[in-house]
């Protein structure tokens, strides 16, 4: 069965600082892997996704998520935050073993402080 | 051009009465999807649909129907609300199947049963 593990619940960085959030999977095929922000009271928005090719993909808004399939990660980074990023976090795995449906990790909080 | 649309924002519910929940989007996609969002479990997939008159369980099922009768409709129905229902119930797309597919989410639908 896939799954999605996001170790950190809430994250609190300031403005300006970097960020990196954590996500683990596990998936017995090669995965698909997402990352999607939650703006509250807002949907999910794709920041960006890896399928195949160069581990280090480049998304949208300034983040990027490197893939390390001998330690089962994909964590997301940006080098400099800003008070908009502020959001809910989710990592997602998906492939063609299960049909192509995503799991979703539980989340992670981002607080930006001034 | 709308995207993903989901109707009501918000609802409250007593336990046993029955309500539907819609989704359109105008996109052209065949893949739509439900899930349901709890704090602490991210998001599950509750039902989805490879196209128009087609639909599938996902992981978390029970007490939820779902019909497509048209492309751009999803119709999600609860027919005996229950306290474990409260929720926020998101609606997806998808141009076609295929983990690369990004799904597109409507903001979301609160939901509170008593």
């Amino acid at each position: 069965a896939q799954s999605v593990t996001q170790p950190d619940i809430h994250i609190t960085v300031s403005e300006g600082a970097s960020l990196e959030l954590r996500c683990n999977y596990s998936y017995g095929a090669t995965p698909y892997l997402f990352w999607y922000v939650q703006s509250p009271g807002q949907g999910l928005q794709l920041l960006l996704k890896y399928f195949s090719g160069d581990t280090l993909v480049q998304g949208i808004k300034g983040f990027e998520a490197e893939f390390k399939r001998s330690q089962s990660s994909f964590n997301l980074r940006k080098p400099s935050v800003h008070w908009s990023d502020a959001a809910e976090y989710f990592c997602a795995v998906g492939g063609i073993s299960n049909d192509y449906k995503l799991s979703f990790g539980a989340g992670t909080t981002v607080t930006v402080r001034a | 051009n709308a995207g993903v649309t989901q109707t009501p924002k918000f609802r409250v519910l007593k336990t046993g009465q029955s309500m539907t929940l819609l989704c359109a989007q105008d996109m052209n996609h065949e893949y739509m999807y439900w899930y349901r969002q709890d704090p602490g479990m991210g998001l599950r997939l509750i039902h989805y649909s490879v196209g128009e008159g087609t639909t599938a369980k996902g992981e978390v099922p029970d007490g939820y129907n779902v019909s497509r009768l048209k492309k751009q409709n999803f119709l999600l129905g609860l027919e005996s609300a229950a306290p474990s229902q409260t929720s926020v119930y998101f609606c997806a797309s998808s141009l076609l199947a295929g983990a690369q597919e990004t799904q597109y989410f409507g903001p979301g639908t609160r939901l509170l049963v008593l």
